[in-house]
């Protein structure tokens, strides 16, 4: 079945430091890559996708790459800042499948 | 225009008692997904309703939960009687497509049982 492994947390960066969060995927087929963003005391909210092999989502200066040779989507972003602080989940949707798998989340926590 | 809402924010219940969880997706929207996290683990489907029917609940961990949308419009999630290893945060999320459309998440319902 599809699976979704990233990196474990928590994270801890100061503010405009570089971030990576690495993100590899098991799926059958071509699928749909996201990272969703949870803030505190918010739901989650799609930060970013890419639906096809070589596409490059971004968004709100995040960035990350479908990349089906080595099957990962890692998150990066070049500077934080302390407002990025929140929990990260990775996410595939197989195919037609309309359902979501997530990996476990990673928390950012970035310091003034 | 309003997002997918749920209620309660946070519920601590014992063992054994009736929990019931609510979303209202957003307006329009036929598809609604109840997902759970259980602590420190992925966000799990549970199940999806495309209006008031269940088109897949193989998430449902066991006969202990019973999802309904009656109308098409909210939804609940009952879990009776609750167990520990119910304890986590359930989402709902709503989309107007099944599977073209991006999901939108509720805050989620923080679920503890003592």
């Amino acid at each position: 079945g599809n699976s979704v492994t990233q990196m474990e947390g928590p994270v801890t960066l100061s503010e405009e430091a570089f971030l990576t969060i690495n993100c590899t995927y098991t799926a059958t087929g071509y699928p749909s890559l996201f990272w969703y963003v949870q803030y505190p005391g918010e739901g989650l909210q799609l930060l970013l996708k890419a639906t096809k092999a070589d596409d490059k989502g971004s968004n709100k200066g995040f960035e990350a790459t479908y990349r089906k040779e080595t099957t990962s989507f890692h998150l990066e972003k070049g500077s934080v800042q302390v407002s990025d602080s929140a929990v990260y989940f990775c996410a595939l949707r197989g195919g037609s499948n309309y359902k979501l798998t997530f990996g476990k989340g990673t928390l950012l926590t970035v310091n003034p | 225009e309003a997002g997918v809402t749920q209620f309660p924010s946070h519920s601590v219940i014992e063992k054994g008692q009736t929990v019931t969880l609510r979303c209202d997706p957003i307006s329009g929207h036929d598809n609604l997904y109840w997902y759970r996290r259980v602590m420190g683990k992925e966000i799990k489907f549970l199940l999806h309703f495309v209006k008031e029917s269940k088109q897949d609940e193989s998430g449902m961990p066991n006969n202990r939960f019973l999802a309904e949308r009656t109308g098409g419009t909210y939804s609940t999630l009952k879990v009776q009687p609750a167990e520990l290893e119910d304890s986590g945060v359930y989402f709902c999320a709503s989309s107007q497509d099944r599977g073209q459309k991006k999901q939108y998440f509720g805050p989620g319902t923080r679920l503890t049982v003592t």
